[in-house]
């Protein structure tokens, strides 16, 4: 079964700082990773995936995400937070039949 | 770009009565939609996929009789909640997959809020 931890329920950073958010992923074969950003009472938007090749992924939005096979881990950056960035963030697993299963979500408030 | 609409973005219904919840790909054909379901705080929870023309597959502990799926086109899926309860209140999200390639791209509507009184 695939499943998804992320481990961080509420992350606080300054505006202008750096932000990390951890993905640990199970699942048995290689698989798709992606990264969801959610504004209060909206939808998800797609902020990057992998799905194959250069671990280092770019995403929208200045983000980007590094799969790591030997750790299990997707985790997401962005080297300067701007206070537009104060979401929900979602990180996801699943394969070609695209049945994605969801972490729990990280709060990310930014404080000026 | 792509767009998934979901409507409506909001419903309030009482107790007993059904709520229909369209989801529609507006300009590409949505070879598969899914249907996700997400509580307060919490995460999204996949509740079944549904292909065109074909029964949609649920997910394990999913009543189908209660959540009612139905993808008549390549473009529109709807979701019907039976006989709604006040535990079905939720945040109900679909997606939907444009084309069959392994990375064809995966669009989310922008939910629907039920409340049911």
């Amino acid at each position: 079964a695939q499943s998804v931890t992320q481990p961080d329920i509420h992350i606080t950073v300054s505006e202008g700082a750096s932000l990390e958010l951890r993905c640990n992923y199970s699942y048995g074969a290689t698989p798709y990773l992606f990264w969801y950003v959610q504004s209060p009472g909206q939808g998800l938007q797609l902020l990057l995936k992998y799905f194959s090749g250069d671990t280092l992924v770019q995403g929208i939005k200045g983000f980007e995400a590094e799969f790591k096979r030997s750790q299990s881990s997707f985790n997401l950056r962005k080297p300067s937070v701007h206070w537009s960035d104060a979401a929900e963030y979602f990180c996801a697993v699943g394969s070609n039949d695209y049945k994605l299963s969801f972490g729990a979500g990280t709060t990310v408030t930014v404080r000026a | 770009g792509a767009v998934v609409s979901q409507h409506p973005s909001r419903v309030i219904c009482k107790s007993g009565t059904s709520v229909k919840i369209e989801c529609r790909s507006l300009d590409f054909q949505a070879t598969t939609m899914f249907w996700y379901r997400q509580f307060p705080k919490q995460s999204l929870m996949l509740m079944a996929t549904s292909n065109e023309g074909s029964k949609a597959t649920y997910e394990q502990g999913v009543e189908k009789d209660k959540f009612l799926i139905n993808h008549a086109s390549l473009t529109l899926s709807t979701l019907t909640v039976t006989s709604a309860h006040p535990e079905d209140s939720s945040f109900y999200i679909c997606s939907a997959r444009q084309g069959r390639a392994y990375n064809s791209p995966l669009h989310f509507g922008n939910g629907t809020r039920l409340t049911v009184t």
